[in-house]
């Protein structure tokens, strides 16, 4: 069965600190790794989206890293802001029945809170 | 540029009414389209998705259906609502694998 961890549920930093969000994978067979970010009541955002040949992708202050051999994923912010505080979810595709068919499987996020 | 509606945004129906929420999604033909649910501190469910017009899968067993009557509306419905129905309905599509576009949510409460 595909599934998503991320870790940690929730997570509370000062502004202008760092964090790393972690997500590990069981997916198979495996296409691409997305993270998204939803604020309250709104629907998810793409930050970054990695194919398994990629192991870093970067998105303003937003890094995300894949490491496709043990199935696991980080999404670092830099210099966190105020408007950082959402849910981010990692979100891993993978190929289904015929050609063109892929299916989606996501954690369940990680709360981040950025507090002054 | 593509774009997807999704609507209403809030709804609070008594258990037992019928429910009906509708996706559309411009400036794409034959999307993959799907109905994901997120309950309340938990993470979001896929409960529908669609290749094509009048192709509709189910992920889990439910008291909802999903329609697709044209190529680029995608309804999901009820009815009869259980109090269990309530939580955060997402719509969302995707042009093949690669981005995937999600509506702004519908959050669903029954009371």
């Amino acid at each position: 069965k595909n599934q998503v961890e991320q870790s940690p549920q929730s997570l509370i930093i000062l502004e202008g600190k760092n964090c790393t969000l972690q997500c590990n994978y069981t997916v198979s067979p495996f296409s691409n790794l997305r993270w998204y970010k939803q604020d309250t009541g709104r629907g998810p955002v793409s930050l970054t989206i990695m194919t398994f040949s990629e192991n870093t992708k970067s998105n303003g202050r937003y890094t995300a890293t894949l490491d496709a051999d043990t199935k696991q994923s980080s999404l670092h912010i830099t210099a966190s802001q105020l408007s950082d505080s959402a849910s981010y979810i990692c979100v891993v595709s993978a190929r289904f029945g015929g050609a063109g068919s892929y299916q989606l499987t996501f954690g369940k996020g990680t709360k981040l809170s950025v507090i002054p | 540029s593509q774009t997807i509606h999704q609507w209403p945004a809030t709804l609070v129906q008594p258990v037992g009414s019928p429910l009906s929420l509708e996706c559309t999604v411009e400036g794409t033909s034959n999307p993959n389209l799907y109905w994901y649910r997120q309950a309340a501190g938990r993470g979001l469910q896929l409960l529908f998705y669609s290749v094509g017009i009048g192709q509709i899968s189910s992920e889990v067993p439910q008291n909802l259906s999903a329609s697709r009557p044209q190529d680029r509306q995608f309804i999901l419905s009820s009815k009869k609502l259980l109090l269990s129905d309530s939580g955060f309905y997402l719509c969302a599509w995707t042009p093949m694998n690669t981005e995937a576009f999600f509506g702004q949510g519908t959050r669903l409460t029954v009371v």
